[in-house]
């Protein structure tokens, strides 16, 4: 069972839409949450951390967190054309004694059509 | 204030032959991280260098290992170089205090023919 899945895509939405992604994960143990936004050719970046349970709003994103559900989503609200890029989801999973690791889903891909 | 950064950019190997990545931690930062990111594929968590010693390890062999530096820079060698190991390698620095929050460098995409 993969440790981190999310919805494959490509997902497709028009500008000014509301884009959401979504993202589980197997352990139940993980306290900490991220997304990150890949842009073709470039690296990670961070875009939003979530600990709680609820909502967590930073300008047009909102990240939820459900851990008795071990879910976890991002939402992109008046999508622009420059959101286009694969969202990463990563977990900090338990990896042994006192370690903990990220770990990342496969990544959607969002297309935002002008 | 200058980030992550990695050396090379692009790197052509063939089977068999062994390498070295290269990275600089953001400025301030303590702990490096590696991870292999495939095509299509989302990173994946190599090991985890700080205090000039690997910490912690993902599901990868030993042709993989790594070195951290007294100024906290960290090189990643792969040795006996297959196929599939071509992949875009992607260095992470982060204090050690809150490794939670990490930064990433612009990665090294290698390829082995």
């Amino acid at each position: 069972q993969k440790e981190v899945e999310q919805n494959s895509g490509p997902l497709s939405v028009p500008e000014g839409a509301i884009a959401s992604l979504n993202c589980t994960y197997s352990d139940r143990g993980s306290q900490s949450f991220f997304w990150y936004r890949q842009y073709s050719g470039k690296s990670p970046e961070l875009i939003m951390s979530i600990y709680s349970n609820g909502d967590k709003e930073d300008g047009r994103f909102t990240a939820q967190l459900n851990k008795a559900s071990q879910y976890v989503s991002l939402l992109i609200r008046d999508s622009q054309p420059s959101d286009s890029a694969t969202y990463l989801c990563a977990v900090n999973t338990f990896s042994g004694g006192s370690n903990y690791k990220l770990t990342f889903g496969k990544g959607t891909l969002l297309t935002v059509n002008p | 204030d200058a980030g992550v950064t990695q050396s090379p950019t692009h790197l052509i190997k063939t089977r068999g032959q062994q390498v070295t990545l290269r990275c600089s931690p953001k400025s301030g930062h303590d702990t490096v991280s590696w991870y292999q990111q495939a095509l299509g594929q989302g990173p994946q968590f190599i090991f985890q260098y700080y205090e000039e010693e690997e910490r912690q390890r993902g599901n990868f062999p030993d042709r993989f290992s790594g070195h951290q530096f007294p100024n906290y820079s960290s090189e990643l060698n792969v040795n006996a170089l297959l196929l599939g190991d071509s992949a875009l390698y992607l260095c992470a620095s982060s204090l050690r205090s809150d490794t939670d929050t990490q930064y990433f460098g612009p990665g090294t995409r290698l390829t082995v023919l």
